[in-house]
């Protein structure tokens, strides 16, 4: 099984400012490596998938990159809208995984 | 644009079982997988395992396997997830998820709570 390691496990950010999430991957995935925004009492929303693609509709100050086991979810200029926990997932092999999850909460 | 209408919410005894209902609505899945994904109080996501219903295909997350079962009414849109044999720590909302061929999940039910409680 893939284990999937995020750090850090939560960041208060002020708005307008910066906010960089890892994953680590314990073993290549490649780019299939997806990133997951859920609100408080929501169900998931897929943000980027393959490491960078943006979903259509997805603010552009979401952005993806990374390749092997390394990855980063960057929000250039935090938003209150944003205030969310973060879970990357990755689909190379089964079983799929996801990290443990990244609270991003606004200053 | 296709919604995932996820039945109510459950409380069951230990020992007891619970099948959760996901219908596509607006749409089909024949085409897509369905993935099960379980979220305890506070917890982060888990991946249980996704039924593809055109080929009755299903690969079940091994902490699941032995307890668990997907299946899918393709006339109805319709798929299901019972767990088995349920104890305290399966207390958590169930989801339902679309799984594209990429296998990332881009359209997602509201979620089920299932509490399990004496």
């Amino acid at each position: 099984e893939i284990v999937l390691t995020q750090s850090p496990d939560f960041q208060s950010v002020t708005p307008k400012g910066k906010v960089t999430i890892t994953c680590r991957a314990s073993q290549s995935i490649g780019r299939s490596l997806h990133w997951y925004q859920q609100k408080p009492h929501q169900s998931p929303k897929l943000l980027i998938k393959d490491t960078s693609q943006t979903i259509s509709g997805v603010p552009s100050r979401f952005t993806g990159s990374g390749s092997g086991t390394d990855f980063t979810l960057t929000i250039s200029s935090l938003e209150s809208d944003d205030a969310a926990t973060y879970y990357c997932q990755q689909s190379r092999s089964l079983p799929l995984t996801f990290g443990g999850g990244t609270k991003v909460e606004i200053k | 644009q296709v919604q995932l209408v996820q039945s109510g919410s459950e409380v069951k005894k230990p020992g007891s079982s619970v099948k959760v209902s996901c219908e596509a609505s607006g749409g089909t899945f024949s085409r897509y997988s369905i993935t099960w994904v379980r979220q305890a109080p506070g917890q982060g996501l888990a991946w249980m395992g996704r039924i593809i219903p055109m080929f009755d295909v299903v690969n079940y997350a091994q902490k699941f396997r032995d307890r668990v079962t997907f299946t899918a009414d393709t006339p109805t849109n319709i798929a299901y997830m019972e767990l088995r044999n349920l104890t305290s720590e399966d207390t958590a909302v169930y989801f339902c998820a679309r799984d594209r061929s990429d296998d990332t999940f881009d359209i997602w039910g509201q979620g089920t709570l299932v509490t399990v409680s004496s």
